[in-house]
């Protein structure tokens, strides 16, 4: 079965500080990976998105990059974090899409809870 | 633009039916999505519609109108560890999407505390 894993899974920061946060998928090949972050009070927002290693896509302009150095790895960075990056980020895969036929549906990791002081 | 509305707060007492709704408008739809999120965890699946009618699977049901721009959510026989978020997300457009993903775009969701 396929399983979806983010660490760490919480971590306070201070302003100006680097992020990594590591998301690994098992199970499943070439699958589509994203980052949403959720702030308080507000809705999941759609951060970057991967459809293959190397290719990332994001609609969003932030302080924030992605990278998917493996198929079934996604990593979301920062040099220098803002007190606006709080917030708790999620990673999810999908397989196939659209074309395969398949519903889309996301299935989620556990989230890492991220707090910038 | 892409505009995903749900009420914030709805309140219920258990043995009851609830009924969620969403309204959005979006440039493109390939589906409608509805995910329950329990507080500090992560979302889980509950249900799709792509198709307008009615989808049931156990308590849950969801209801989709293209033509309105309309989905509900609608629990029966509400149980205590139904108190959630409830979030309504449609399928973006295939432009967004370089054609091949499938980037789900959230509505901010509807918190739900069923009571004794």
């Amino acid at each position: 079965s396929q399983t979806i894993h983010q660490w760490p899974a919480t971590l306070v920061q201070p302003v100006g500080s680097p992020l990594s946060l590591e998301c690994t998928v098992e199970g499943t090949s070439n699958p589509n990976l994203y980052w949403y972050r959720q702030a308080a009070g507000r809705g999941l927002q759609l951060l970057f998105y991967s459809v293959g290693i190397g290719q990332i896509s994001s609609e969003v302009p932030q302080n924030l990059s992605a990278s998917r150095p493996q198929d079934r790895q996604f990593i979301l960075s920062s040099k220098k974090l803002l007190l606006s990056d709080s917030g708790f980020y999620l990673c999810a895969w999908t397989t196939g899409g659209i074309l395969a036929g398949g519903t889309g549906e996301l299935f989620f990791g556990e989230g890492s809870r991220l707090t910038v002081l | 633009g892409q505009n995903i509305d749900q009420p914030t707060e709805m309140t219920a007492t258990e043995g009851a039916i609830v009924q969620i709704n969403c309204t959005y408008q979006t440039s493109g739809f390939n589906g409608l999505f509805w995910y329950q999120q329990h507080a500090g965890e992560a979302p889980t699946f509950l249900s799709y519609n792509v198709l307008d009618g009615l989808e049931e699977k156990g308590r849950f049901s969801s209801f989709l109108s293209r033509s309105k721009g309309y989905s509900y959510l609608l629990l029966k026989e509400l149980q205590m560890k139904d108190s959630a978020s409830y979030l309504c997300a449609v399928r973006g457009p295939l432009s967004f999407e370089n054609q091949a993903g499938t980037a789900l775009i959230f509505g901010k969701g509807t918190t739900l505390s069923v009571s004794s």
